[in-house]
């Protein structure tokens, strides 16, 4: 079946650093990649996807790459700030058939202190 | 455009009561999906509804159950709580054609089990 692996936290950084949340997935056939992220109390809102190998997908500049060949979607960001502590979390979904359910990996609390 | 509305934002119960949450899809959208975070387990799928049909279901047992109204509305029923069932519950929306169309998700109702 379908999984999701991301790397543990919690992330500490201070403002301005570079963010590296690593992602990696099993799947069958090819499918969609998400990155979610949670603000505390709410629910979950998307940050960027990638339908198909060597897509990019971008937001907010946070960027991550649909790898194909090392089944990864890494999520990477430049210089983070206090405002992208959140909770993290890397999701597929089956593209194909009717099964649309999200998979997701176990989340990566970051905190970016000032 | 309003989006995905949960009810109530939180609940107290005891053992062996059951429950009901009540979700309210973004207008147009067609396919509902419930999934239940819990910091052991992370985020897992519960079930999915299409037209007031089950497309999808996860790996829980029959004291979780669901439905949707012919306005997209849905619900979901546990029975015979128990302690383990203590969560935050997040119901997600989408038009329901792809798996690689965007979930909006709702702010989620936080249950307890005394």
């Amino acid at each position: 079946g379908n999984s999701v692996t991301q790397m543990e936290g919690p992330v500490t950084l201070s403002e301005e650093a570079f963010l590296t949340i690593n992602c990696t997935y099993t799947a069958t056939g090819y499918p969609s990649l998400f990155w979610y992220v949670q603000y505390p109390g709410e629910g979950l809102q998307l940050l960027l996807k990638a339908t198909k190998a060597d897509d990019k997908g971008s937001n907010k500049g946070f960027e991550a790459t649909y790898r194909k060949e090392t089944t990864s979607f890494h999520l990477e960001k430049g210089s983070v700030q206090v405002s992208d502590s959140a909770v993290y979390f890397c999701a597929l979904r089956n593209s194909g058939g009717s099964n649309y359910k999200l998979t997701f990996g176990k989340g990566t609390l970051l905190t970016v202190n000032p | 455009k309003a989006g995905v509305t949960q009810t109530p934002r939180y609940l107290i119960k005891t053992r062996g009561q059951q429950v009901t949450l009540s979700c309210s899809p973004i207008s147009g959208h067609r396919s509902v999906s419930w999934y239940q975070q819990t910091p052991g387990q992370g985020l897992q799928f519960l079930f999915e509804y299409f037209s007031e049909t089950q497309r999808n279901k996860g790996n829980f047992p029959g004291r979780f159950s669901g439905r949707q109204f012919s306005n997209s509305r849905s619900e979901m029923n546990v029975s015979t709580l128990e302690l383990g069932d203590s969560a935050l519950y997040l119901c997600a929306s989408s038009l329901g054609g792809t798996g690689s169309e965007k979930l909006f998700f709702g702010s989620g109702t936080q249950l307890s089990v005394l």
